[in-house]
């Protein structure tokens, strides 16, 4: 079993659906990071959470320490969100800057 | 603008080569790090250097070889030894202040 887990693994949504897309672990963190990668395989960090909720734009992202859960909410979706969200987590115990990744969600937004 | 380059951005190489990806980063960030993304997977960590001539082996580091002699170069060598080395290699760094990692665009590395 993995230590990063995402659901789902494909999504598909019309424009302006409301997304989630998940994130369990099974590790202590220290943080958790969502990012994103577009087709041409370039990938940047959308937050780093190690509480609570955090907004930026359309994008809310919220963790649950207690519940090992993350959730990534796109609100008002459009096609250029079409890209792999891509969970990972800094672990207590990995190293002090060594990551896990999940294997990410990977979404389409219809126009 | 600072960021992070990879160079090239696709490479052919035949196989018993060895090939060596360029990473450079004008972030001046201390922590550097290789990942090899295959579809399907995550990213898994190749190497890692946390400082300027040190570094330390990832969880598949087996046929790979790295050097850190300037804070702002880490290269990857992919050696002959490395079994199955197609794939998309990225290269990163972690601002500490922030905790954000920053990534190059990837190399895609194809084996003939």
């Amino acid at each position: 079993k993995n230590e990063v887990e995402q659901s789902p693994q494909n999504l598909t949504a019309q424009e302006g659906e409301f997304i989630t897309i998940n994130c369990s672990y099974s590790v202590g963190i220290s943080a958790l990071h969502w990012l994103q990668q577009h087709p041409g395989g370039g990938i940047v960090s959308l937050f780093m959470l190690s509480s609570g909720k955090k907004k930026h734009g359309r994008l809310i992202a919220t963790i649950n320490i207690q519940e090992k859960h993350s959730s990534l909410h796109i609100t008002a979706s459009h096609p250029r969100d079409s890209a792999v969200y891509i969970c990972a987590v800094r672990s207590t115990t990995s190293g002090t800057y060594k990551y896990i990744f999940g294997t990410g969600t990977r979404l389409k937004v219809l126009a | 603008d600072g960021g992070i380059t990879q160079s090239p951005k696709y490479l052919f190489r035949k196989e018993g080569q060895n090939v060596t990806l360029s990473c450079e980063q004008n972030l001046n960030h201390d922590a550097m790090y290789w990942y090899r993304q295959d579809p399907g997977q995550g990213l898994r960590l190749i190497y890692y250097s946390q400082i300027v001539n040190d570094f330390q082996k990832g969880d598949i580091a087996e046929g790979y070889s790295v050097s850190r002699e300037k804070k702002e170069s880490f290269p990857l060598t992919v050696t002959s030894a490395q079994k199955n080395p197609t794939a998309f290699y990225l290269c990163a760094s972690t601002d500490r202040i922030t905790d954000t990692q920053y990534f190059g665009p990837g190399t895609r590395l194809t084996v003939l």
